[in-house]
């Protein structure tokens, strides 16, 4: 199973929104809506900020919004901060009942 | 409070084996599915292998036939068992919980490193 790809950065200064894309095939991201999203901050654990293409988990900030076309997932960031800056991660459930986990994109808030 | 605590990390040589735990509290242990997913040094995610309530499990290619998952319902741990070890397998292992939904993991343990190296 290949990692779904995910660019390698993205930046955007304060207050601004910023997108990060996640294409995989149809065997995953295109085939299911079990799309999750991962924020980590060096050497902590990963925290979930998005699941099921579009849905937020009670307590992540109405900031972050998440969608999905075809086989590409996005994440938005709206009103960027300096505590978005972090790694992200999306990961989709496959077809073989497994998960895949995006190549990650290191956003830097300028 | 939900938690997970992972343990039995470090350095072992390749070919070698070495067992994880991961101590779940707060929640009903035996009604989630569990996960393992590492990160290699200075690298990205990845998923691993996974278990349901009642012991079914499935399993990333790269670790097929080397590494299984196991659950103790009644000591609320999660095992990892991974056998023939590379270097390539050097990362930390993090435990996770399946919660709102089947891709959304929820709750994550802090991570155990292993280092496989002669």
């Amino acid at each position: 199973q290949s990692a779904l790809t995910q660019p390698a950065s993205v930046s955007g200064s304060p207050g601004q929104s910023i997108t990060i894309s996640c294409t995989g095939t149809s065997s995953d991201v295109g085939g299911y809506n079990y799309v999750s999203w991962y924020q980590q901050h060096p050497g902590k654990a990963p925290q979930l900020m998005i699941y099921d293409v579009s849905n937020r988990p009670s307590g992540v900030s109405n900031r972050f919004s998440g969608s999905k076309s075809g086989n590409t997932a996005s994440l938005t960031i709206s009103g960027l901060q300096a505590e978005d800056e972090a790694d992200y991660y999306c990961t989709s459930f496959t077809s073989s009942h497994t998960y895949v986990f995006g190549t990650g994109t290191k956003v830097t808030v300028l | 409070e939900v938690q997970l605590v992972e343990s039995g990390g470090g350095l072992v040589q390749p070919g070698g084996s070495l067992r994880l735990s991961c101590v779940a509290s707060g929640f009903t242990f035996s009604s989630y599915w569990l996960h393992w997913v590492r990160q290699a040094p200075g690298k990205g995610l990845v998923w691993v292998t996974r278990i349901n309530g009642d012991g079914g499990s499935t399993s990333a290619d790269a670790v097929k036939g080397r590494f299984t998952i196991s659950r103790d319902n009644a000591k609320n741990t999660l095992y990892l068992q991974m056998n023939s070890l590379r270097a390539e397998d050097t990362a930390v292992y993090y435990c996770a919980r399946t919660g709102l939904s089947v891709a959304s993991l929820d709750y994550w343990g802090q991570g155990t490193l292993v280092t496989v190296s002669s």
